[in-house]
């Protein structure tokens, strides 16, 4: 069955950086565009990147681009996200999410992970 | 970017009963929404795509309606399991991913 697994999350001080990772099983990972999902503290659910599948297109959302930069490695099954220059409000859980469709993506988050927290604070 | 607007945020319904709730978009975004049921520590969870489609594994209990700027979910016959937090998330034409505020579902 699909899993998504993700790791890297933990405390970090403002300024500092992070790799998150999130390993993929139980499918074709190289077929689909894969996204990153936050949740803040109390807050709902917000987009923050996304990669298509062979890892020619990647997006941001505004709050974010320039900090963040998401990557992947079809031959490890392995998607990345480097938030850098992190700030007390990028304190949230991340998910990785697979898109729904092979191929070309229709932008509906069809498998979540469990996610992973990073927490921002001196 | 397009803002999706959920209401209400919070909606209390007797198990049994039907839940009907809503999303608007700020623009016309065709049929390019989606739902999910978010539990607290737990993965979200496709409900919807396509404004309409069921996902796999979903309950027919489940049905999503509305095209352009209007959309609803209603979840009929509630039971206990379907009390969670909804968000829509609307995905058209390259403007970035946005999700709705989301509107908590509370037993009565």
């Amino acid at each position: 069955q699909v899993q998504l697994v993700e790791s890297g999350g933990g405390v970090v001080q403002p300024g500092g950086s992070l790799r998150l990772l999130c390993r993929a099983s139980g499918f074709t990972f190289s077929s689909y565009a894969m996204h990153w999902v936050r949740q803040a503290p109390g807050k709902g659910l917000e987009w923050v990147a996304s990669i298509s599948f062979d890892g020619s297109n990647d997006y941001y959302a505004d709050s974010v681009e320039g900090r963040l930069t998401v990557s992947r490695d079809n031959s490890q099954n392995t998607l990345y996200l480097q938030v850098n220059s992190l700030r007390l409000e990028d304190t949230a859980v991340y998910y990785c999410a697979r898109d729904h469709e092979m191929w070309i993506p229709l932008w509906a988050l069809s498998y979540w992970g469990q996610g992973t927290l990073v927490t921002v604070s001196s | 970017e397009i803002v999706v607007t959920q209401s209400p945020a919070t909606l209390s319904v007797s198990p049994g009963e039907r839940a009907t709730l809503s999303c608007r978009a700020s623009q016309n975004i065709g049929k390019n929404l989606a739902w999910y049921q978010h539990k607290p520590g737990q993965a979200p969870r496709l409900l919807i795509y396509g404004a309409s489609t069921r996902a796999t594994g979903i309950p027919g209990r489940f049905s999503g309606s509305g095209s352009g700027t209007e959309f609803t979910l209603t979840i009929s016959g509630l039971q206990s399991e379907d009390f969670a937090v909804y968000y829509c998330q609307q995905f058209h034409d390259w403007s970035p991913i946005t999700f709705g505020r989301g509107t908590r579902l509370d037993i009565k």
